[in-house]
């Protein structure tokens, strides 16, 4: 079965610390990973998605197949980074995990 | 940006009650979907739609039905409301499937179920 699993349901950091949210993944065959994210007032959109590879607003996640995950991470986090963030996994359906909220302390 | 519109914002109804959230997008998007968030299950699949008279039911659509006879229009309607139907309702859109193409959002719908 399909499944995307965010352990932190909530992560605060400092301004300035490195960030990484995690994400693993269950599906049989080869997944297409994403990364969504809802600031506060605004609509959930794509971050980004790991077959292109890029970095998004400083954002980067890493596919590793072998341990299943695909963890977001930033090195120096940003107030504005402060935000909802869902992983989505694209197999047969959309499936996204259950979220982790981000605070990035000032 | 306003190519996908929900309404109504926020809907109080009764147990029982037939309850019907509108999607609407202007960009002409072949694939739509509704998801509910709630917490501590993130955002779930509810239905989805590839075309025009085209639905299929995700993880939860038990107690949903959606119709597609436009493709710009993407109506959820919750047959017999219960309680446990309260939550947040998300719709989305997409121009050449997921894999290929983000996901566009709508604002949402806030429905609680008294």
């Amino acid at each position: 079965a399909q499944r995307v699993t965010q352990p932190e349901k909530l992560l605060s950091v400092f301004k300035g610390a490195p960030v990484e949210l995690k994400c693993n993944y269950s599906y049989s065959g080869s997944p297409e990973l994403f990364w969504y994210v809802q600031y506060s007032r605004q609509r959930l959109q794509l971050l980004l998605r790991h077959i292109s590879r890029e970095s998004i607003k400083g954002f980067t996640a890493d596919l590793n197949k072998g341990e299943t995950s695909f963890h977001l991470k930033k090195p120096f986090a940003q107030e504005e980074d402060s935000a909802m963030y869902y992983c989505a996994l694209s197999g047969n359906q959309f499936y996204f995990g259950t979220g982790t909220s981000l605070t990035v302390i000032p | 940006d306003a190519g996908i519109t929900q309404s109504p914002r926020y809907k109080i109804t009764e147990t029982g009650r037939q309850v019907t959230l509108m999607c609407h997008q202007t960009w002409s998007h072949s694939y739509m979907f509704w998801y509910r968030q709630d917490l501590g299950h993130g955002l779930r699949l509810i239905y989805y739609s590839a075309a025009a008279d085209i639905t299929d039911k995700g993880e939860v659509s038990d107690g949903y039905v959606v119709s597609r006879s436009k493709t710009e229009n993407f109506p959820l309607t919750l047959e017999s409301a219960t309680r446990s139907q309260t939550s947040v309702y998300f719709c989305a859109s997409s121009d050449r499937g997921p894999n290929n193409s983000p996901l566009h959002f709508g604002n949402g719908t806030r429905l609680t179920v008294t």
